[in-house]
């Protein structure tokens, strides 16, 4: 079975940093791109960027271009989406999602993560 | 602020049918394949339509999907009372990916 499961829920304090992760299974997690997602409290889904884990290849959407980094360690599968100095407002839901090159879908997603930001 | 238009909310009875749009622009729905993502209460999203109109393995014929020009479409009929939920369309704008602004829907 494809899977990606991630991290547990987060609580931090302003100015604190964190790195949330995303593990692959199922299914040759180098050949594959992982996104990440985020949905603010009772709000929609939002593109963060993505990375190629094959090569570390990693996009970013322009909202997010500078407030985040997207990573990947290939010999554990893993992906992750870290930030330097967190903001009340990065308060949300983050998911990971895997992307098929030049398809227009993302499947399947992870459980999400619980970013909570507050001092 | 997404560039995907849905209307915010729908409903329907169980048994009938219910239509979500999703509006867009010659630079993504026009020049794109559409994806659709059902989001259930206090869950992940997931794919439900893909290509504009196919359905993964286990999605059942009830949910399907259109394009045309700049715009697609989700229909699901015979509505049932574990429909309820957000749905968001999906496709690439140049670069970034975009979502629909979502669309709830009630089952009566």
């Amino acid at each position: 079975e494809v899977q990606l499961v991630q991290s547990g829920a987060e609580v931090r304090k302003p100015g604190e940093s964190l790195k949330i992760s995303c593990k692959g299974s199922g299914y040759s997690f180098t050949s594959f791109w992982i996104a990440w997602v985020r949905q603010m409290p009772g709000k929609g889904l939002e593109y963060m960027g993505i990375i190629y884990p094959g090569n570390s290849d990693t996009r970013y959407s322009p909202s997010f271009q500078g407030q985040v980094t997207i990573s990947v360690d290939k010999s554990i599968s893993t992906a992750y989406l870290q930030w330097s100095s967190l903001k009340a407002s990065d308060t949300a839901m983050y998911y990971c999602a895997r992307h098929v090159t030049s398809s227009t879908w993302f499947d399947p997603w992870g459980q999400g993560t619980l970013v909570t930001v507050s001092s | 602020q997404s560039v995907l238009t849905q209307p915010p909310s729908v409903s329907a009875a169980p048994g009938q049918k219910v239509t979500i749009s999703c509006s867009g622009s010659s630079s993504n729905i026009g020049n794109n394949y559409v994806s659709w993502y059902q989001q259930l209460p206090g869950t992940a999203p997931k794919l439900l339509i893909y290509d504009n109109n196919k359905r993964p393995s286990g999605i059942p014929d009830r949910f399907s999907g259109s394009k045309s020009g700049t715009s697609a479409t989700l229909g699901i009929t015979e509505l049932q009372t574990g429909d309820e939920a957000d749905y968001y369309c999906g496709t690439w704008d140049s670069s970034p990916y975009v979502f629909g602004t979502g669309t709830k829907v009630t089952v009566l």
